[in-house]
């Protein structure tokens, strides 16, 4: 049962490079997110799917673009990759939005933008 | 605006009770959340309270009040694997999760 992975776990950039983060889940779930979490700030939602085939505009979007063409797969897209893209990213899922959504993560992609 | 905010770092004693506080203000409120996260790994979920009042699970407690913006988590028993970052979210009208930025738990022996 792997749950939520993430791939890959590591990567460095140079500024203007593009690359894809993959994430999937194996528990049917429908709700699925990507956040960034950085030193003394909180995880920020960047992008979040309600469903196959929808996506949404989180709380810092910009930069970023994310595709859910099947149900147990998020993508998340660096189109050109800047240095305040340096961060650690965190896939999550979730199989219902109600009060007591727990959310369960990937281990997080580590990217770093020289 | 939407807030969270807690502590930055927090330093106890092995064996030890430790109270982790979280003051939250959030557009609509479905729930406050407490995850805990271990250095370089991914948070998982450690509670979750909806209305007032203490929720035991184990050595862990979490607490609400929903009049006064305020949650705590309480570690009873602290043990050396307690040392990680707690998150606090609140869930707002929409059940998105605002999250405040982490307490580091630093447990010495």
């Amino acid at each position: 049962n792997a749950g939520v992975t993430q791939t890959p776990k590591f990567r460095v950039l140079k500024t203007g490079q593009s690359m894809t983060l993959l994430c999937a889940q194996d528990m049917n779930h429908e709700y699925m997110y990507w956040y960034r979490q950085d030193p003394g700030m909180g995880l920020r939602l960047i992008h979040y799917s309600v469903g196959e085939g929808t996506t949404a505009k989180g709380e810092v979007p910009d930069g970023y673009n994310v595709s859910r063409l099947k149900k147990q797969n998020f993508l998340l897209g660096l189109e050109s990759a800047a240095p305040s893209q340096t961060s650690v990213y965190f896939c999550a899922s979730t199989p219902v939005i109600s009060g007591a959504n727990v959310l369960t993560f990937g281990a997080g992609s580590r990217l770093t933008v020289l | 605006g939407q807030n969270i905010d807690q502590p930055t770092e927090m330093t106890a004693t092995e064996g030890a009770i430790v109270q982790i506080n979280c003051t939250y203000q959030t557009s609509g409120f479905n729930g406050l959340f407490w995850y805990q996260q271990h250095a370089g790994e991914a948070p998982t979920f450690l509670s979750y309270n909806v209305l007032d009042g203490l929720e035991e699970k184990g050595r862990f407690s979490s607490f609400l009040s929903r009049s006064k913006g305020y949650s705590y988590l309480l570690l009873k028993e602290l043990q050396m694997k307690d040392s990680a970052s707690y998150l606090c979210a609140a869930a707002d009208s929409n059940y998105q999760l605002i999250w405040g930025a982490g307490t580091k738990l630093i447990i010495k022996p």
